[in-house]
């Protein structure tokens, strides 16, 4: 697709349950970025994938938070055991390499979110 | 700790008025980039200026960057009302972006009064 995709729009979740997050990013792009967004304003970088391969994952709280990229499948973003702490807008956005250069001089595309809420 | 901070945290200006946002970084980059993100979406690219350019324009926006200072800027000429919206700058993590991820600022928020 030309938009990326994020699915559910809102989650809401008891503490202690699971949750997941599924991102679809547009067609043809190889990198896919997850960010977490607080009340704050703040984006905090989570995890990135170049196709199913985790590019960078050094933003992911290990204990609780996993990521896939498989191939043919939305990417997914699964909390175990959340906490009221997760509580955030989580975005996905994919970019696409153009063969020169880091992958951070190209622009990234955002899908709307999944605004997660942990009762 | 944030990599950009921008500056006003907040703004408000009537129709037609210009609006300037700066922001400001701490290490060395190859860009930056702006986004923009309505109430209730996903942000949106506007801009990216290299290190090696001083000014880039796209329509209504004008980016300038001044990498002695470690800042740059973003004007929107003759704003309107749906202008409103959070702005960021966005800069790469990493020597040379070679981590991966842009690195957000807080954000302005623009408010454009009709």
């Amino acid at each position: 697709g030309e938009e990326v995709a994020q699915t559910p729009k809102h989650l809401v979740r008891g503490e202690g349950q699971k949750a997941k997050l599924y991102c679809a990013p547009i067609k043809g792009h190889s990198y896919v970025f997850w960010y977490q967004q607080v009340l704050k304003n703040e984006f905090k970088f989570l995890i990135s994938f170049q196709n199913e391969n985790v590019f960078d994952e050094t933003g992911m709280p290990k204990e609780r938070f996993s990521a896939k990229c498989l191939p043919n499948s939305p990417c997914s973003l699964e909390i175990q055991a959340t906490k009221l702490e997760d509580s955030a807008v989580y975005f996905c956005a994919s970019s696409q390499f153009k063969g020169q250069g880091p992958i951070t001089s190209q622009p990234q595309h955002f899908g709307d979110g999944t605004r997660l809420s942990i009762l | 700790s944030q990599q950009g901070e921008e500056d006003p945290q907040a703004l408000s200006i009537q129709e037609g008025e210009n609006a300037t946002m700066n922001c400001s970084y701490k290490t060395s980059i190859n860009n930056l980039q702006w986004y923009r993100q309505n109430s209730g979406r996903g942000l949106v690219h506007l801009i990216l200026i290299r290190s090696n350019e001083r000014e880039k324009h796209s329509g209504r926006l004008r980016v300038t960057l001044d990498t002695s200072k470690k800042s740059s800027s973003l004007l929107i000429t003759a704003s309107r009302a749906a202008d409103t919206a959070s702005y960021f700058c966005a800069t790469p993590r990493g020597y040379g972006g070679s981590q991966g991820n842009l690195i957000f600022g807080k954000g302005t928020k623009l408010s454009v009064k009709p």
